[in-house]
């Protein structure tokens, strides 16, 4: 099977722009997550959707940041306006609806505010 | 905060078993014991998990005290491409609903030696 996948896998934008992260998780997972790291820092956990709906966003940062999964398939994370505190690598996470497995990762996209 | 106390690195001989300590004396009946594993600057990458028994897979064996305060993951003939950093994570179990979100640690940074 398709693992998931992140699109871009980099990044580079100017302070103040916007940027759209974009995650297509295994087919049939209901649950996708969004985690970070910044530079320096452990992995941090964003948001968790099961299907459509947000389960849990209590690791966003700030209102900059707004994910969406309409559909209950891909996910996109925007970040609106970009700050240089933002550079980090995103993973999107994703895992069956049922059962204690674990999460099958992304490769990760590296974003680059200058 | 992670819940779990991971020494910050260990070497190991290519060939040999690699045996990973990880602390988690305030675990809760109901939460499970994962090993996640970051190569390089890959994903993170699912290993393996238990709740109170030893548990063993193509990749690894986990071994859990009987008090469940402490686990050791087994890496029973280390290669060069074993070379990662390992996370330790404890996580509630959950039965007939959504799954919740891993918070990961510094982890074990694991290298393996020709």
């Amino acid at each position: 099977e398709a693992g998931v996948t992140q699109f871009p896998s980099h990044s580079v934008i100017e302070k103040g722009q916007t940027v759209t992260l974009r995650c297509d998780p295994i087919s049939g997972h209901d649950n996708l997550y969004w985690y970070r790291r910044v530079m320096g820092k452990e992995i941090k956990f964003l948001l968790h959707f099961v299907k459509e709906s947000k389960q849990d966003e209590s690791g966003m940062p700030n209102n900059r940041f707004l994910a969406e999964r309409t559909g209950g398939t891909y996910s996109t994370l925007k970040v609106q306006p970009a700050e240089l505190e933002d550079s980090g690598v995103y993973f999107c996470a994703s895992s069956p609806h049922r059962g204690n497995n674990g999460y099958t990762f992304g490769s990760g996209t590296r974003l680059t505010v200058v | 905060d992670a819940k779990t106390t991971q020494p910050p690195s260990m070497d190991c001989a290519e060939g040999r078993a690699a045996n990973l300590p990880c602390n988690h004396s305030t675990i809760s009946g109901n939460e499970y014991v994962y090993w996640y594993r970051q190569i390089h600057s890959q994903g993170p990458q699912y290993i393996i998990h238990g709740l109170k028994n030893n548990e063993t897979n193509e990749m690894a064996s986990l071994i859990i005290t009987e008090d469940r305060k402490s686990s050791t993951l087994i890496l029973p003939h280390a290669t060069l491409r074993d070379t990662a950093v390992y996370y330790c994570i404890v996580r509630v179990a959950y039965y007939g609903g959504s799954q919740g979100n891993l918070i990961f640690g510094k982890g074990t940074k694991l290298s393996v030696k020709p």
